[in-house]
């Protein structure tokens, strides 16, 4: 069974700390990983995808890395804002054939960043 | 340039009712599709439409729901009859292009729905 599991459930840190979250997946055939931020009452935000074949990719003070051995990926924010409060969706898509990718959503990772 | 909007943000319905909620996507956005969040889960896709077509349906959990995508603009997710386990948020999202599993997708805010 596909699942993606992400960790902690909710973090809180204090403005201009960095942070790191985690997620790691069973799922197969893997083809790529992105990370969504979604704000209350908002829908998920793109903030970064990886296919198999990369290992880090950085969208401004996001940092996403990819190890598809370990199944694993960590989405690691820098000098966090007020503005980085949400929740942060991990999605691993699987390729099946006839062409459809069926994403597999973690159940994300509340953040909260206190002044 | 519009997002994804999606209508009605909030529907409150009883048991038993018919509801439709209804999405629309970045406009030239041939890939849309339909997820739900149940409470305290995580978001699960529905159906993927590339154009007016239904690529893939295999996460449409019964035969109580339709999607339809007439002339590959808007679409329309029909609840009918809905039941209390189908109270959730249902999301739209679009994507421009073939999908390749990697296009970036654009979700709108979200339909949440409240079956009594």
């Amino acid at each position: 069974k596909n699942q993606v599991e992400q960790s902690p459930q909710s973090l809180i840190i204090l403005e201009g700390k960095n942070c790191t979250l985690q997620c790691n997946y069973t799922v197969s055939p893997f083809s790529n990983l992105r990370w969504y931020k979604q704000d209350t009452g908002r829908g998920p935000v793109s903030l970064t995808i990886m296919t198999f074949s990369e290992n880090t990719k950085s969208n401004g003070r996001y940092t996403a890395t990819l190890d598809a051995d370990t199944k694993q990926s960590s989405l690691h924010i820098t000098a966090s804002q007020l503005s980085d409060s949400a929740s942060y969706i991990c999605v691993v898509s699987a390729r099946y054939s006839g062409g459809s990718y069926i994403p597999t959503f973690g159940r994300g990772t509340s953040l909260i960043v206190h002044p | 340039e519009a997002g994804v909007t999606q209508f009605p943000s909030h529907s409150v319905i009883e048991k038993g009712q018919t509801v439709t909620l209804r999405c629309d996507p970045i406009s030239g956005h041939d890939n849309l599709y339909w997820y739900r969040r149940v409470m305290g889960k995580e978001i699960k896709f529905l159906l993927h439409f590339v154009k007016e077509s239904k690529q893939d349906e295999s996460g449409m959990p019964n035969n109580r729901f339709l999607a339809e995508r007439t002339g590959g603009t808007y679409s329309t997710l029909k609840v009918q009859p809905a039941e209390l386990e189908d109270s959730g948020v249902y999301f739209c999202a679009s994507s421009q292009g073939s999908s390749t599993g990697a296009n970036v997708l654009t979700f709108g805010a979200g339909s949440r729905l409240t079956v009594l």
